[in-house]
């Protein structure tokens, strides 16, 4: 298993603001994922980030609004920009460990709530 | 896009009951992940399944993928209080052309209460 850090675990940002978020792993892996849980809703990817490349961005998610970094292989960090109340969510990074079983884990969120 | 369904929505059991979720795809599914999420918390690996036909047990937890793999059910056995939390099955997106998987997809989640 990982053991996934996030940092900060929770903030309250005013519109128009940034936040950047950050996750760290206890091991090196090569698939980090950004996720954002609105309000009673599931899970929706943002963005899948590997080192060494570009991230990934799904649709509807914009690399102007949700910057990442991928420095190496334990680290990650993700930046919500120029914050509205709609961004307002649990945001959360996941690692994919490589194996035979390719389980996917979870760090434990940043709920972030913009006023 | 791949979508999942979760069923019911939300259960209210009686502690020491049995219970059982389900998770349907429109597609085939690749890859099928289990998890469990207490409120505002992180989510908890649970299981994870690939092969048509394919049962695994953690604890008093069972999870099935059916032989078509288009559904997958999880099952607790003699539920506690402990259980109580939201369930939420994921899938694997189909394999790329060069091969890669991503998962992509989440169900919309089974809220369980156990009342003791």
């Amino acid at each position: 298993s990982a053991v996934i850090s996030q940092k900060p675990s929770r903030d309250i940002c005013q519109r128009g603001t940034s936040l950047t978020i950050q996750c760290q792993v206890d091991s090196q892996v090569t698939m980090m994922f950004w996720y954002r849980q609105q309000p009673g809703q599931s899970l929706t990817l943002i963005a899948t980030a590997n080192q060494g490349s570009e991230a990934t961005y799904e649709s509807g998610f914009v690399i102007d609004k949700f910057p990442i970094s991928r420095p190496n292989l334990t680290f990650s960090t993700l930046t919500v920009s120029n914050m509205s109340p709609e961004d307002s969510s649990i945001y959360l990074c996941s690692v994919e460990l490589a194996g035979s079983s390719y389980e996917q884990y979870f760090g434990p969120g940043t709920r972030l709530t913009v006023t | 896009s791949q979508e999942l369904e979760q069923s019911p929505q939300s259960l209210i059991v009686q502690e020491g009951k049995n219970l059982t979720i389900n998770c349907t795809s429109s597609k085939t599914l690749y890859g099928l992940y289990w998890y469990k999420q207490k409120y505002g918390e992180g989510l908890i690996f649970l299981m994870m399944l690939q092969k048509g036909g394919e049962e695994k047990s953690h604890e008093k937890i069972t999870a099935k993928l059916d032989e078509k793999k288009q559904q997958s059910s999880l099952h607790i056995t003699a539920s506690q209080p402990s259980h109580a939390g939201i369930y939420l099955c994921g899938a694997d997106r189909p394999p790329s052309p060069s091969g890669g998987y991503q998962k992509v997809t989440f169900g919309t989640g089974t809220k369980l209460q156990v009342i003791p």
